[in-house]
């Protein structure tokens, strides 16, 4: 079956330490995107990719950093200079065109202290 | 710019009861509209869609119509289950995008809690 894949689920950090999240998907969508969900604030836009190499900031870009270097692949790193980095971080995907739905991953839940 | 405003939660039902979630938008033009559905732990599933004034996106018993004279996408059903109990997000897709960028604004989500 067709999907995203994120990994870990669960990640644990110090602060001060750069992390990277994993997020890989099989549905062959050239579009790829991460948000951050924190508890009444819905979803918040970091960073978003429409193809290979090309990737651009979102809403809340500061402090995390990307590539794009595989249609398949979208890592995310939170870098020590996100100031507030404990959070749900959920990768999603979808096809061209304002029709098309996200497809999500599970989420990595990030816990820094 | 852009925005999704559901009811606040939670709400609280017993099992068979009907449900309605509000939800209405601000935007330019003729968005799409999305219903996702976020299990405990898990990532956002699409529930409906609709993508033209007076769509009705229905899916697992649950329905949304698009409502452009009063930018509502209501989500309904009849008769909730314990399965229900999920968090609930509306979100729009506007018209006009660069590419095949999808700028989707998500509502703040309403959870939802079904008691036997």
């Amino acid at each position: 079956d067709g999907g995203i894949t994120q990994s870990p689920k669960y990640l644990f950090r110090k602060e001060g330490q750069n992390v990277t999240l994993s997020c890989e998907q099989n549905l062959n969508h050239d579009a790829m995107y991460w948000y951050r969900q924190d508890p009444g604030q819905g979803l918040r836009l970091i960073y978003y990719s429409q193809i290979v190499n090309d990737f651009q900031k979102g809403d809340i870009a500061e402090g995390y950093s990307v590539s794009r270097e595989k249609k398949e692949s979208f890592p995310l790193t939170v870098t020590s200079a996100q100031k507030n980095p404990t959070a749900f971080y959920l990768c999603a995907s979808s096809q061209t065109g304002y029709n098309s739905p996200l497809h999500f991953g599970n989420g990595t839940r990030l816990t820094v202290t | 710019g852009n925005s999704v405003t559901q009811m606040e939660g939670p709400v609280t039902l017993s099992e068979e009861a009907f449900l309605t979630i509000n939800c209405t938008y601000t935007a330019t033009g003729y968005p799409s509209l999305f219903w996702y559905v976020q299990y405990p732990g898990e990532g956002l599933q699409l529930l409906l869609k609709a993508t033209k004034a007076d769509d009705k996106g229905s899916n697992k018993g649950f329905e949304a119509t698009y409502r452009k004279e009063t930018t509502s996408f209501h989500l309904e059903k009849g008769s909730v289950q314990v399965s229900d109990s999920a968090v609930y997000f509306c979100a729009l897709s506007p018209q006009l995008n660069s590419g095949g960028y999808q700028k989707v604004t998500f509502g703040t989500g309403t959870k939802l809690q079904v008691i036997p």
